[in-house]
């Protein structure tokens, strides 16, 4: 079965740093997805990615896929406090109808 | 705008209680999810379904059943609840395509004393 293993597992930021987030897959990625939850809520759908090398960016929150589809980073460029939460990376798996996810990066960003 | 309800958002239940937790969703998907959350374990896929009385298991069934009798809803019972069942529980749905995102409820807080 499909593992996706994220790093770092917590981060804490002073506000205005960047960061990354990595998620590694133990397989080929087919599909990529990113989301973001506030602690105790459902999850916020953040992108999703399905070419290798492809990279998309919403506001400033930017996600790349790599060439071998094995590997997606999320970084979060001058971080404010409205970034903290949990991120989550996941990716559908079986025969696409499943999507397993990986074990989440808690993130805390000081003022 | 879309939307995942979860019929509660916290929950607490009596160990050995058979406990519902009931989600719907608008968008007419096919597939629906339940999953669990825990620290340091992400989430742990339950049950999904495909269609309307259709299901597979997930990763961690045990403890855990499901009914899905009309497609809008996917219910997750647990049939004598415990105290490691303790968890905050997601529900989850998605169309058939496999490029699509899911869309998730607000999550249900359940303790189970």
């Amino acid at each position: 079965s499909q593992e996706l293993e994220q790093s770092p597992q917590s981060l804490i930021v002073q506000e205005g740093k960047n960061l990354t987030i990595n998620c590694t897959s133990s397989k080929t990625l087919y599909g990529l997805y990113w989301y973001k939850q506030k602690y105790g809520e459902g999850l916020i759908f953040l992108m999703m990615l399905q070419k290798g090398g492809e990279e998309k960016s919403h506001e400033k929150i930017t996600a790349k896929l790599d060439e071998k589809k094995q590997q997606s980073s999320l970084h979060i460029t001058a971080s404010q406090p409205s970034h903290a939460g949990i991120y989550l990376c996941g990716a559908p798996t079986g025969a696409g109808n499943m999507l397993t996810f990986g074990g989440g990066t808690r993130l805390m960003v000081k003022p | 705008d879309v939307k995942v309800t979860q019929s509660s958002r916290y929950l607490v239940k009596r160990t050995g209680e058979k406990v519902f937790l009931e989600c719907v969703q608008d968008m007419d998907h096919e597939n629906m999810f339940w999953y669990r959350q825990d620290p340091g374990l992400g989430l742990r896929l339950i049950y999904f379904s495909y269609d309307v009385k259709m299901k597979e298991k997930g990763d961690i069934p045990e403890g855990y059943s499901v009914s899905r009798e009309k497609k809008e809803r996917f219910s997750l019972i647990l049939e004598s609840a415990s105290t490691n069942q303790t968890s905050m529980y997601l529900c989850a749905s998605r169309t058939l395509r496999y490029d699509t995102e899911a869309f998730f409820g607000q999550g249900t807080r359940l303790t189970v004393v």
